[in-house]
């Protein structure tokens, strides 16, 4: 049973484009919900994060909004560059509990 | 600085035999994870530690997988009689504290596995 859905698997946008990802869960008790970069040969890396008391959440050219009634959140690339071309995670997590409950991965690549 | 190292980078064995896999966590870091990482998947929990002892090893797929860390820093994880489906990518992550919102988690490279 898959905790964090998340869609699509993989993701082709032109530079300077829009990159969305979205994700769903279904356990409400998650109260804690970051994305996490990774590059090949490399562990995953936080990159924005957000609690459900709030609805959006921007840092730079990433934005994180999300929807607690319907259990959903989802990740905003704005102007995607080259250099965005990874793998990226959602994940959640609750309460004191330490476990990261990642996603499947959305590979995404930035045409030049 | 230095972050989470693991060692070695690529450990290849044969089906049956015995691994051994060590990480090396941040300098001051109390909180220490394992979580594997199948290809195409995102990684899975298997245990950590605060201090020297599991605080959780609910991820543990069964008894052939055992990890330690004896002084509270330096981890190693065990397989034993490894299987052709143990392969994957190891990770270790290291944190200052519990509770993920407070803390965050920094991952290092990982020790890919295979079980030939």
């Amino acid at each position: 049973q898959q905790q964090v859905k998340q869609s699509p698997q993989s993701l082709i946008v032109q530079k300077g484009g829009i990159s969305i990802i979205n994700c769903a869960y279904e356990n409400t008790a998650f109260d804690y919900f970051p994305w996490y970069q990774q590059f090949p040969g490399k562990g995953p890396a936080l990159l924005i994060a957000i609690r459900p008391d709030v609805s959006e959440k921007k840092e730079g050219r990433f934005t994180i909004s999300f929807n607690k009634s319907a259990k959903q959140f989802s990740l905003h690339i704005m102007d995607s560059q080259p250099g965005d071309s990874a793998t990226y995670f959602c994940a959640a997590s609750k309460g004191r509990d330490d476990k990261i409950i990642f996603g499947k991965g959305t590979r995404l690549h930035i045409l030049p | 600085g230095a972050g989470v190292s693991q060692t070695p980078s690529n450990k290849v064995t044969e089906k049956g035999k015995y691994v051994e896999l060590r990480c090396d966590p941040i300098s001051g870091h109390t909180a220490l994870y394992w979580y594997r990482q199948s290809l195409g998947q995102g990684p899975e929990f298997l245990i950590y530690f605060q201090g020297t002892g599991a605080a959780d090893d609910s991820g543990l797929p069964n008894d052939r997988f055992f990890a330690v860390r004896p002084e509270g820093s330096v981890s190693t994880l065990k397989i034993q009689r490894t299987e052709r489906g143990d392969s994957a990518v190891y990770l270790c992550a290291s944190s200052q504290g519990v509770q993920l919102r407070r803390n965050e988690q920094f991952f290092g490279p990982g020790t890919r596995l295979t079980v030939l």
